[in-house]
């Protein structure tokens, strides 16, 4: 067990629809990170955030939104999917951001898989 | 971030050690080398890091030449429950014009088989 929890752990809706995946990271890390993995594209980078405020941003489409509240759980919230978006969805989280040059281990969640349908 | 390339796949038999390549001819002096274990549909499992020589935990060891363009993930005496993909990845913290973070780059893995 990472201690990094994620809900649901399935998800199926409709074409269309706005859903909201939910990630609780360790005891302490203030960073958090996404990551969407699909069949062909294999585990890409979304975004992260650090203590509450947008750090760095991958490949993330802008029908996907995601914060970071004061308690330090996260949300990826995914509107007018679209059959492309069923994938696999991890949150991951470390201690905090850190530069270039040091040891910085993601520990990641048990994910949530998207279904649209 | 340093790409990294290394075996797609690779067969070994339970009880056996195993040895997985990874090149990365382009890695920054400061960066440091880290594996992943995935088994399907569940989340990345850190395994191991290291920057230079060797890194040993419970569950493996991590090999790293002098000039540091290649790393070994050794897994010994390797069960079937070792049947997974394997990530080799190299740094994580990034800069793109206002965009800087930290980011795990993962390629296509090495997809472990260990047969009975």
């Amino acid at each position: 067990d990472s201690g990094v929890t994620q809900t649901p752990k399935h998800l199926i809706t409709a074409t269309g629809q706005r859903v909201t995946l939910r990630c609780s990271p360790r005891s302490g890390d203030l960073s958090v990170y996404w990551y969407q993995q699909s069949l062909d594209q294999g585990l890409q980078f979304l975004i992260q955030y650090y203590n509450g405020e947008e750090r760095a941003k991958g490949n993330i489409l802008e029908r996907f939104s995601a914060q970071q509240f004061p308690d330090l759980h996260s949300e990826l919230n995914l509107s007018s999917l679209e059959l492309g978006d069923s994938a696999l969805y991890f949150c991951a989280s470390s201690p905090r951001t850190r530069g270039q040059g040091s040891k910085n281990i993601q520990y990641f969640g048990a994910g949530t898989r998207l279904s649209v349908l | 971030l340093a790409k990294t390339t290394q075996p797609i796949s690779m067969d070994s038999y339970e009880g056996q050690e195993v040895n997985i390549t990874c090149s990365h001819n382009n890695i920054a002096t400061n960066d440091y080398i880290t594996w992943y274990q995935q088994f399907p549909s569940q989340g990345p499992r850190f395994i191991i890091q290291g920057y230079k020589t060797k890194v040993t935990n419970e569950v493996a060891s991590l090999f790293i030449p002098a000039d540091r363009k290649s790393s070994t993930l050794s897994l010994p005496r390797v069960s079937l429950s070792d049947t997974a993909v394997y990530y080799c990845l190299v740094g994580d913290y990034f800069t793109m014009n206002n965009n800087a973070g930290n980011m795990l780059t993962f390629g296509g893995g090495t997809r472990l088989m260990v047969k009975p």
